[in-house]
């Protein structure tokens, strides 16, 4: 039969803007957490990690947000740039190296 | 220092043909995992290794199989193919709780 694809969720933003990408995870006892960015054709590329013991991290232009009340985690992007355009992942890990991967989010950023 | 090296890129392989993926980890690191990526499943775990020993496995069957040898190196091995087995298979190494790092990944076409 006719395989269906994932449905990415999409995000379009102006260049220059701030975006917000999110994602819901499913084990509380996840303890790790990682946003990768992954663009056509090219492996996923780690941005930023947070642990479960922290609600806010920051790096170069961007922070993650971490509830874990709600198992909710966040990626914003500050003064979006054309080559910020690509899939954003979330995953967790459980202490055993393992990550699990949300669906993605497709960020595209309009000149 | 150089990152996650994937040998093949790119791979045709006939159904029922057998395949070995290779990879190469970040110096250092001595936790290699792979994944399978599909548009239909995301991004799917295969299994880990660390020190040689396999410490996770995913819900493949068994015709996905892995090793890794005492220098770190990995492989991982599909044999019987079928065509719902073409993918992007990726390599991930880390250092124990410090975040995977992928590398571009193997895209195996199955006809």
């Amino acid at each position: 039969g006719e395989s269906v694809g994932l449905h990415l969720p999409t995000l379009s933003v102006q260049e220059g803007d701030n975006s917000i990408i999110n994602c819901a995870y499913s084990n509380s006892a996840s303890d790790y957490f990682i946003w990768y960015k992954q663009e056509s054709g090219k492996g996923p590329q780690f941005i930023i990690d947070i642990r479960s013991n922290m609600d806010k991290r920051q790096g170069q232009r961007v922070t993650v947000l971490l509830n874990k009340t709600v198992k909710h985690l966040s990626l914003q992007i500050a003064a979006t740039q054309p080559g910020d355009s690509a899939v954003y992942f979330c995953a967790e890990e459980g202490g055993n190296e393992k990550l699990t991967f949300g669906t993605g989010t497709r960020l595209t950023i309009i000149p | 220092k150089a990152g996650v090296t994937q040998t093949p890129r790119y791979l045709i392989k006939t159904r029922g043909q057998q395949v070995t993926l290779s990879c190469s980890p970040i110096s250092g690191h001595r936790s290699v995992s792979w994944y399978q990526q599909t548009p239909g499943q995301g991004l799917q775990f295969l299994f880990e290794y660390f020190s040689e020993t396999q410490r996770n496995k995913g819900n493949f069957p068994g015709r996905f199989s892995g090793r890794q040898f005492s220098n770190s190196r990995s492989e991982m091995n599909v044999s019987t193919l079928e065509l719902g087995d073409s993918a992007l298979y990726l390599c991930a190494s880390s250092l124990v709780g410090r975040g995977a790092f992928f590398g571009q990944g193997t895209r195996l076409t199955v006809v």
